[in-house]
């Protein structure tokens, strides 16, 4: 059964702590997404990446986030240093690229993220 | 660029009573349009989708939605809720050369005994 694997489910840190989350996209899908879900701002785009390049990071804060694609089957967000706003959902999201704008997205659970 | 409105951010309704989940979205190109389903706890799964030709799509648990490209609107019903049917929904929407994949801000629908 094909999924989009998530680590960690849970982690609780203290503000100023480095996070880094994992994500394993379905074997063969080469585009990766990372989103952010919180009460208040809903799901935002952090950072888009196909064939391992980023092409959008824009809704990501460069100064203390980063999110890399050391190779197909993994994708990384890390924080350093976390604050107590980055309390969130994250969710990574795999699909093909042209696949991707028909809705042919597969999420994984997400990541909880508590700093405190 | 696209944008998704939707304009309940929480929907209470009794069991198998219908629903209505409102979604309208603005774009200056022809879009694509989707429903996707959050279940407590679970990542986003596409519920259903408007590419093109009829206007009315439906998914396999009884959903469905309408476009209406004179409304701007993609409103999903269903005629008979579920209990299960508990969850967040979302509709986005992307330009269709597959790119500004945008989704609105979620609609939590609550299906009460």
């Amino acid at each position: 059964d094909a999924r989009v694997t998530q680590t960690p489910r849970h982690k609780v840190t203290e503000m100023g702590q480095e996070v880094t989350m994992r994500c394993q996209p379905i074997l063969g899908h080469n585009t990766v997404f990372w989103y952010r879900q919180t009460m208040m701002q809903g799901l935002e785009l952090l950072a888009y990446f196909r064939n391992r390049a980023p092409l959008d990071d824009s809704g990501m804060p460069k100064d203390r986030f980063s999110a890399e694609m050391p190779d197909a089957t993994l994708a990384t967000l890390k924080i350093q240093p976390s604050e107590p706003r980055d309390s969130a959902v994250y969710f990574c999201a795999s699909g093909l690229s042209a696949q991707v704008g028909t809705g042919e997205l597969f999420f994984g659970e997400g990541s909880r993220l508590t700093v405190l | 660029a696209q944008s998704v409105t939707q304009l309940d951010s929480q929907v209470p309704v009794f069991e198998e009573a219908p629903v209505e989940l409102r979604c309208n979205y603005s774009s200056s190109v022809s879009v694509y349009l989707f429903w996707y389903v959050q279940y407590p706890n679970q990542g986003l799964q596409l519920l259903l989708k408007y590419l093109s030709g009829s206007t009315l799509v439906e998914s396999i648990n009884g959903f469905e939605a309408e476009f209406n490209k004179s409304q701007t609107s993609f409103h999903l019903r269903k005629p008979s809720v579920h209990i299960s049917d508990t969850a967040e929904y979302f509709c986005a929407a992307s330009d269709n050369y597959g790119q500004n994949f945008v989704f609105g801000p979620g609609t939590r629908l609550s299906v009460l005994p």
